[in-house]
């Protein structure tokens, strides 16, 4: 199956700092998403971005499909944006979907 | 907005007990998802649904089985809990290649 590598693992930031997340995955895909992991287990969807780039507010992303990796992008940091970080991928098989396979995350401290 | 819902935000259950765990959405989606979130092992694939009835393993299918009678509601069955079924439980569903929409997970503990 398709891998999925995330880094850094761990980050600690001071609040206004700025950060940039990496995710490289193994083969093509189908599907890319960006998720927020909330201290009560949310999952907050943040992009959908099997390729190019987005911006949401401070948060932005960039795919670059043909090599296997994708970007997120945290500016001006506030104690909010703590949490853990997953990126996550799919392949799609005969056409259809076929579960999403996630990286390890990062875990974002923002202290004030 | 999707709207994911899931059955319980907590809960707790004895071995052997045969547990429910239940999915509704509200958009129509054709394709539904359940993963289990474990310290150290991430989000990993129990078993989707792509469509009415019809049902596909994930990474890890054994010790469960899922249910699609109606569209919108996916429910995941352990029959026969067991200690090790202990985890954070997410459902999840899709239209087509679009995006992913989650729940807010159901912590179970298995005693």
């Amino acid at each position: 199956g398709i891998q999925v590598e995330q880094s850094p693992p761990d980050l600690i930031l001071q609040e206004g700092a700025n950060s940039t997340l990496r995710c490289n995955f193994s083969d093509s895909v189908n599907n890319l998403q960006w998720f927020h992991q909330n201290p009560w287990g949310q999952l907050i969807n943040l992009f959908y971005i099997p390729s190019g780039t987005k911006q949401n507010g401070r948060l932005s992303a960039t795919t670059v499909a043909t090599e296997r990796y994708s970007l997120l992008y945290i500016s001006s940091s506030q104690t909010t944006d703590s949490g853990v970080y997953f990126c996550a991928v799919e392949r799609y098989s005969g056409g259809g979907a076929d579960g999403l396979t996630f990286g390890k995350g990062t875990h974002l401290i923002i202290q004030p | 907005d999707v709207k994911v819902t899931q059955s319980s935000r907590y809960l707790v259950k004895r071995t052997g007990e045969k547990v429910f765990l239940e999915c509704v959405q509200d958009m129509d989606h054709e394709n539904m998802f359940w993963y289990r979130q474990d310290p150290g092992l991430g989000l990993r694939l129990i078993y989707f649904s792509y469509d009415v009835k019809m049902k596909e393993k994930g990474d890890i299918p054994e010790g469960y089985s899922v249910s699609r009678e109606k569209k919108e509601r996916f429910s995941l069955i352990l029959e026969s809990a067991s200690t090790n079924q202990t985890s954070m439980y997410l459902c999840a569903s899709s239209q087509g290649d679009g995006p992913q929409h989650f729940g807010d997970g159901t912590r179970l503990s298995i005693l």
